[in-house]
């Protein structure tokens, strides 16, 4: 257990509609990640958070956004959903926000998208 | 593009032998990471190596860099068959943020 928590687990939801992926990191924290992981495209970045601010941008479509919180947890949402979205979503974390620190990945959200 | 790409792409070995998968990267790094993944899980940190290190060493693993042919290995001695999953390099592209860029990954399954 990593101690990095993601939920939805699952999610099966039509095109064009918009959901919301919810990510905790480990205690002490203070980087989120998102990553993208699907069969085409292998494991994408898209977004980074050092405590609460934008920090790097990867590739992220304009039709996703994310945020973090005061508590440090961060949300991922997609909008517009197409059927190429369908992937897993993974959340991780680090200490600082350099590259120089290990990055502890959630169990993932699987986004199925009809 | 990702800016790591690994080989094999797959690797089937017996119980007891050595694993070795390579890694390419396009530009130059400050750290090179390795992780595993288990089918359809989440990633796991096996071990980082800085830009000025050339090899490190943690339990059966061992990575060697090469930053001159910009490549990377990751040795597994005496593998077992919990070792069977997919393996991953990934390099911070020399950039100060903690953005990973992740290669394609090489799948190993060692059979016992």
């Amino acid at each position: 257990d990593s101690g990095v928590t993601q939920t939805p687990k699952h999610l099966i939801t039509a095109t064009g509609q918009r959901v919301t992926l919810r990510c905790s990191p480990r205690s002490g924290d203070l980087s989120v990640y998102w990553y993208q992981q699907s069969l085409d495209q292998g494991l994408q970045f898209l977004i980074q958070y050092y405590n609460g601010e934008e920090r790097a941008k990867g590739n992220i479509l304009e039709r996703f956004s994310a945020q973090q919180f005061p508590d440090l947890h961060s949300e991922l949402n997609l909008s517009s959903l197409e059927l190429g979205d369908s992937a897993l979503y993974f959340c991780a974390s680090s200490p600082q926000g350099q590259g120089a620190y290990e990055q502890y990945f959630g169990p993932g959200t699987r986004l199925t998208v009809t | 593009s990702q800016q790591g790409e690994e080989d094999p792409q797959a690797l089937s070995i017996q119980e007891g032998e050595n694993a070795t998968m390579n890694c390419s990267y396009k530009t130059s790094i400050n750290n090179l990471q390795w992780y595993r993944q288990n089918s359809g899980r989440g990633l796991v940190h096996l071990i980082l190596i800085r830009s000025n290190e050339r090899e490190k060493h943690s339990g059966r693993l061992r990575v060697t860099l090469d930053t001159s042919k910009k490549s990377s290995s990751l040795l597994i001695t005496a593998s077992r068959a919990a070792d069977t999953a997919s393996y991953f390099c990934a390099t911070d592209g020399s950039s100060n943020t903690g953005k990973l860029i992740f290669g394609q990954g090489t799948t190993l399954q060692v059979k016992p």
